[in-house]
């Protein structure tokens, strides 16, 4: 059981670079998760899908795309990457009634 | 949106001392939760309190629900009790954290 998993776990890009993050759960959870996490701050969610087939935005989702590609895996996609966007990011997962989350080791990603 | 405000902001403690850390919200909630930030960036759930109290080992949470507000007690701290603790609200609208550090 190793709970959820993100790949890769560091990542740099250039300005304009396209990449996709993966993240996968074997907890059979309904809901799944993408956050970033800047220097000294909280966590910001990006996007979230409820169960297989959907996903609604976040706080913050622009210059993101994500698919739940099946109840296992939850992508999150930067099509035009951008220094902004260097941070950490989670993914996580919870069953729909417990709400509870779980979260992934993290991908820390720099543009430059 | 809902806002979440923690305090401190930073808490130093000696090893075996108790501490409290708070959680505010602007808005009546469904869900909150409490986690724990290692030093390592690894996040744990600690808590899923939207109201009332519930205990796990040397921590404990209780939400004022009418009142806006959480608490989470950490007795006998421990070196491994170090790290960021957050609190975080319906939409999943965390605070900016607790960040508690505890000496030998």
């Amino acid at each position: 059981n190793a709970g959820v998993t993100q790949t890769p776990k560091f990542q740099v890009l250039k300005t304009g670079q396209s990449m996709t993050l993966q993240c996968a759960q074997d907890m059979n959870h309904n809901s799944m998760y993408w956050y970033r996490q800047d220097p000294g701050m909280g966590l910001r969610l990006i996007y979230y899908s409820a169960s297989e087939g959907t996903t609604d935005k976040g706080e913050v989702p622009n210059g993101y795309n994500v698919s739940r590609l099946n109840k296992r895996e939850f992508s999150l996609r930067l099509e035009s990457a951008a220094p902004s966007q260097t941070s950490v990011y989670f993914c996580a997962s919870s069953h729909r009634e417990t709400y509870e989350q779980y979260f992934g080791p993290g991908t820390r990603l720099t543009v430059t | 949106g809902i806002q979440v405000e923690q305090s401190p902001p930073d808490l130093i403690l000696q090893e075996g001392a108790n501490s409290t850390l708070r959680c505010n919200f602007s808005d009546s909630v469904n869900n909150l939760q409490w986690f724990h930030q290692n030093p390592w960036g690894q996040l744990i759930n600690l808590f899923y309190i939207p109201s009332g109290t519930k205990q796990n080992g040397r921590l404990s949470a209780t939400t004022v629900a009418t009142e806006r507000y959480s608490l989470l007690y950490i007795s006998s701290s421990q070196t491994t009790d170090s790290g960021v603790y957050f609190c975080a609200v319906d939409d999943m609208r965390f605070g900016a954290g607790t960040r508690l550090t505890v000496k030998p």
